[in-house]
């Protein structure tokens, strides 16, 4: 069973509009993050969370606003998408030990295209 | 400042071959090491981590890497690889309080 789950798989958006992105984690961690993958960036860092507080954000743009409504939730939302926006978008959790808060677990993530 | 580098963007073996994937980090301080792989269409997947102790770490599915503080590198080695280990490799350097670093990931090819 996927410990960590994402919704939709696959969702395709016009430019402009506003699109939700889903992550629950059921491993009992206490991070949460957003990561973006796509042909210009292997891996791009977004947001990361930490029971339910943002740590870190390294996105430059406001249209993206993550949310965490529930402890194991952290969902993503992007305004005014832009044909730029297409990617994969993946979620993540670590769990605030010694040696594991960097460990990362994966989501399989949702590939956002934006026509 | 922090960094990693996966020099081979992409690296080509024969089915059964062994395998050595490069990484070398840049950090001051004690780091925490990992090796991630991404299958097609997937997320991705802990292979190892490697923390402090013994530099010789083993993962899953017969992987290994080893900590090298004098040359700073943290390389991935197999020694018979199959054509499922076809995927893309990841090398994520570990700072401390939640900060990972990726590197720009090796793409491996298993040629029958």
């Amino acid at each position: 069973d996927p410990k960590i789950i994402q919704k939709p798989k696959y969702l395709v958006a016009v430019t402009g509009s506003e699109k939700i992105l889903i992550c629950e984690q059921y491993l009992g961690h206490n991070a949460m993050y957003w990561y973006r993958q796509s042909a210009k960036k292997p891996l791009e860092f977004m947001f990361s969370y930490s029971y339910q507080k943002l740590m870190d954000n390294q996105t430059a743009s406001s249209r993206f606003q993550p949310q965490s409504s529930k402890k194991n939730h952290l969902d993503l939302q992007i305004t005014a998408l832009k044909p730029d926006d297409s990617a994969t978008y993946f979620c993540a959790s670590s769990q605030e030990r010694t040696g594991d808060a960097e460990t990362l677990y994966f989501g399989s993530g949702t590939r956002l295209t934006v026509l | 400042a922090q960094s990693v580098t996966q020099p081979d963007a992409r690296v080509t073996v024969s089915e059964g071959a062994s395998l050595q994937l490069r990484c070398k980090y840049s950090y001051s301080g004690t780091p925490y090491l990992f090796w991630y792989v991404q299958y097609p269409r997937q997320g991705l997947q802990l292979l190892l981590k490697y923390y402090s102790g013994d530099p010789v770490v083993q993962g899953v599915n017969g992987f290994e890497a080893e900590f090298s503080k004098s040359n700073s590198s943290f390389h991935l080695r197999k020694a018979s690889v199959h054509w499922s280990d076809s995927a893309v490799y990841f090398c994520v350097l570990g700072t401390g309080g939640y900060k990972v670093v990726f590197g720009s990931g090796t793409r491996l090819l298993v040629s029958p």
